[in-house]
């Protein structure tokens, strides 16, 4: 069964620093990944996706992702955080068989809190 | 947000009462999802569809039945709400396999 693992629960960062989220995930096919974003009170909005090719990802809002197949990981980055980015951000899991696995399976998200 | 709805936005209903669910799409995906988010927990899979009529478990389907006549809508109920079904519901809609999930705002329960 596929998994992700969110090892920051919590990460604090200052406006303009860069910023590393971590995503590890356990799949044993080729995986479609992704990060979504939650303001509070909101739904989630989907910041990026990989599902082959370059293993560099660009997203909305000045993220991107890289995938790592060797080290089973998909980090978010974004080179300066902004005050608007305090949110939580989740990394997901689906899989590329077919049958009835359409299943997208998610970490339990990262809060980021941006101090001026 | 990608022509979802969830209806009610928010609901407050006692111990052992029936509750459903509502999620309206106007995109004609194919695919829909009902999620579960509480706090520490992320997002759990409850239930969900992959066709008309067809529809499968997801991790956290205790308690919880779906319905899916038309495209359109997909309905969860709790057959008999307890407290720990306290929670906020999201709906979710798929194109394709290969699609990302499209999300909707969201139904806050309390369950009393």
């Amino acid at each position: 069964a596929q998994s992700v693992t969110q090892p920051d629960i919590h990460i604090t960062v200052s406006e303009g620093a860069s910023l590393e989220l971590r995503c590890n995930y356990s799949y044993g096919a080729t995986p479609y990944l992704f990060w979504y974003v939650q303001s509070p009170g909101q739904g989630l909005q989907l910041l990026l996706k990989y599902f082959s090719g370059d293993t560099l990802v660009q997203g909305i809002k000045g993220f991107e992702a890289e995938f790592k197949r060797s080290q089973s990981s998909f980090n978010l980055r974004k080179p300066s955080v902004h005050w608007s980015d305090a949110a939580e951000y989740f990394c997901a899991v689906g899989a590329e068989s077919g049958g009835s696995n359409y299943k997208l399976t998610f970490g339990k998200g990262t809060l980021l809190t941006v101090n001026p | 947000d990608a022509g979802i709805t969830q209806s009610p936005r928010h609901k407050v209903t006692e111990t052992g009462t029936p509750v459903t669910l509502r999620c309206h799409q106007t995109e004609n995906h194919r695919y829909m999802y009902w999620y579960r988010q509480d706090p520490g927990h992320g997002l759990r899979l409850i239930h969900y569809s992959y066709g008309v009529k067809d529809t499968d478990k997801g991790e956290v389907s205790d308690g919880y039945s779906v319905s899916r006549s038309k495209t359109e809508d997909f309905l969860l109920t709790l057959e008999s709400a307890t407290s720990s079904q306290t929670s906020v519901y999201f709906c979710a809609i798929r194109q394709s396999q290969t699609s990302p999930l499209h999300f909707g705002n969201g139904t806050r329960l309390t369950v009393t």
